[in-house]
């Protein structure tokens, strides 16, 4: 059974600081890596996918990829009231990224 | 910017009943997708659609579910004989290449059984 385990927080942070969130996987094999954001009774929304062993920026958010320690990770810079949402890893199942597994989610709170 | 459409918002459904649930893609979109959040749980995979027919599916997605595509802009999931348990967010999802760009979700439709 291939899980993705996510802490489910609730992570608190003041406004202006960095989130960082974690996320790891089971499926060695896994290629494929996204994180999407979900505010509370809405749909998740795509924030970002990674593929490769590294870091990649886009904006106030860095995802972080390492498959050796199957370990994912998104920062949040400058952390807003408006990021305070829970953030969903996925992994995808197959390497066509037909199929995703999400974790539970971590929830973020930023206070003002 | 494009959107994932899906209709009824929320829909209420006696035990044993049979519901369908709609989803217009996102035009350009080749990939379709279910997904299901029970409240407080994790999203869940039912189904992928891809070139008319189903190209993957979850233990979840048993005999009482299945999906359709009647034309060319709506995408459907039919549940047969609704229970209880089948109470949950529905998302429909589509995608222009799944491996590259992840895809995006439509706004759900909430289903209650009861």
């Amino acid at each position: 059974q291939k899980e993705v385990e996510q802490n489910s927080g609730p992570l608190s942070v003041p406004e202006g600081a960095i989130a960082s969130l974690n996320c790891t996987y089971s499926d060695r094999g896994s290629q494929s890596f996204f994180w999407y954001r979900q505010y509370s009774g809405k749909s998740p929304e795509l924030i970002m996918f990674i593929y490769s062993n590294g870091d990649k920026e886009d904006g106030r958010f860095t995802a972080q990829l390492n498959k050796a320690s199957q370990y994912v990770s998104l920062l949040i810079r400058d952390s807003q009231p408006s990021d305070s949402a829970t953030y969903l890893c996925a992994v995808a199942s197959n390497q066509a990224g037909t199929a995703l597994i999400f974790g539970k989610g971590t929830t973020l709170s930023v206070s003002s | 910017e494009p959107e994932v459409t899906q209709t009824p918002s929320h829909q209420v459904t006696q035990m044993g009943q049979e519901v369908i649930l709609r989803c217009v893609p996102i035009s350009n979109h080749l990939y379709f997708y279910w997904y299901r959040q029970i409240l407080g749980q994790k999203v869940e995979f039912l189904v992928s659609f891809y070139n008319n027919e189903i190209s993957e599916k979850s233990e979840i997605f048993d005999d009482q579910f299945s999906v359709e595509r009647p034309d060319g802009s709506n995408f459907t999931l039919k549940i047969r004989s609704t229970k209880l348990e089948d109470s949950a967010m529905y998302f429909c999802a589509s995608s222009e290449a799944p491996e590259n760009y992840g895809y995006t979700f439509g706004s759900g439709t909430r289903l209650t059984v009861v």
